[in-house]
Order: structure tokens, then C-alpha cells, then sequence
């Protein structure tokens, strides 16, 4: 089972930032913090990965909160292109482990 | 630096048949995953392969299997098709080692009638 929660549904204006939010409240020591996107029918993208500090690239930015129990997925200025599912997966630091994607969050950013 | 690729992007069988799907991971990635992404569910672990070897296989039965070829490009067959074998199928490939990121390919979507 996934180790996270999010909401199932946002919506966001392009143009605005989108703030996805994640729950990891049992998350482990070894653990990072992954974001992947899937847009419909191709394969996830890779947005961005964390383990305690806060990461940025060119994608978006990660904020994990201090006591590692939650995190958010900061996308600066969402395009129409943004629309997709967004999923958040605690991943262990361990070798071949599976990915395990719940639900995610449908993001819809509308004109 | 081209991604991980896969082939064919579409395929039709018919139940009990069986299907082969191919994987080239990233150039300098050994590690290969297999997912299995039905309608309306979410993705499935299949296989790990690394190093030309199986590492790791989710939940599922025995007639899902596959190999890694020494350029470490990986196939997935399917053996007697079912219609609920009908799926995106997607490969990720990643660096040996601990943790590392998977990228994923774009899928073939297998269509079991």
C-alpha cells in the first residue's frame, strides 16, 4: 500500500502557482520523498526527489516540513501543459526497490 | 541523451496467445523495471532486472516473465493471455545501486481480445 495521502483533485489558473500537498506521516529515516507526473496514457515523468532539505530544479520546487511528515510540490507557474496526475512516493534508499504509486492528485489548470 | 524507449507502442492479441514487449533503458543504466498499469488502477510492480538477472517480481503469476540481454535491454513476455492482462505496460530504467531514480519509457498499451 502507499505510504501517502493526497488530495485527490485541484484545480490551479495558469499563470498561478500550483501547490500540491503530501502526507508521509509514517515515513522512515532512509527514505526520500519522490514526485512523479503522468499525463494521460504516456509514462510518469520524474519532477523531483528529497530527503529532509527543501529542492529545486528547473520542473519545480520541494518543501519537505521539518519532521519529514509531510511535503509539498510547488509548480511556480502552471501551464494548460501542467494538467495531469501527480503522484507522491515515499521511495526507501535501497537497491531495486519498487515504486509504489497510490492514487495522486488530479491537477487541472485551466485559462 | 535519448530516454528509455519502447516497443511496439501498440499491440493486439487474442486470449491465450502470447506477447513480447521490449525495453531499452537510458544509455548507463543497468537496472530495468517492469510496471503494469491497468485501466483505471494504478501501477503495478512487475520485474526488477539487474545485471542481466531477476532481482525482484510482484504479485503476479508465473506466465509474466522476461529476461535482460547482456546490452541490458529487457524483454517482457507474457504467456496465455488473458483478457484482464489488457494494460499499459511500462519500463523504467535506473543506475545500479542504492535508491537510485527510475525514468520511465512511454508504455506499450497491450489490448487482449
Amino acid at each position: 500500500d502507499a505510504k501517502t495521502t493526497q488530495p485527490p483533485s485541484m484545480d490551479c489558473a495558469e499563470g498561478r502557482a500550483a501547490n500540491l500537498p503530501c502526507n508521509h506521516s509514517t515515513i522512515s529515516g532512509n527514505e526520500y520523498v519522490y514526485w512523479y507526473r503522468q499525463i494521460h496514457s504516456q509514462g510518469p515523468q520524474y519532477i523531483i526527489h528529497g530527503l529532509k532539505n527543501n529542492e529545486t530544479n528547473e520542473m519545480a520546487s520541494l518543501i519537505i516540513t521539518e519532521d519529514r511528515k509531510s511535503s509539498t510540490l510547488i509548480l511556480p507557474h502552471a501551464t494548460l501543459r501542467d494538467t495531469a496526475v501527480y503522484y507522491c512516493i515515499v521511495y526507501p534508499y535501497q537497491a531495486g526497490t519498487a515504486l509504489i504509486f497510490g492514487k495522486g492528485t488530479t491537477l487541472s489548470v485551466s485559462s | 541523451e535519448a530516454g528509455v524507449t519502447q516497443s511496439p507502442t501498440h499491440l493486439i492479441k487474442t486470449r491465450g496467445q502470447q506477447a513480447t514487449l521490449r525495453c531499452s533503458p537510458i544509455s548507463g543504466h543497468t537496472s530495468v523495471y517492469w510496471y503494469q498499469q491497468a485501466l483505471g488502477l494504478g501501477l503495478q510492480f512487475l520485474l526488477w532486472y539487474d545485471e542481466g538477472e531477476e532481482r525482484n517480481r510482484g504479485n503476479f503469476p508465473p506466465r509474466f516473465s522476461g529476461r535482460q540481454f547482456p546490452n541490458y535491454s529487457s524483454e517482457l513476455n507474457v504467456n496465455a493471455l488473458e483478457l484482464e492482462d489488457s494494460a499499459l505496460y511500462l519500463c523504467a530504467s535506473s543506475l545500479s545501486g542504492w535508491g537510485e531514480t527510475q525514468y520511465f519509457g512511454p508504455g506499450t498499451r497491450l489490448l487482449v481480445l
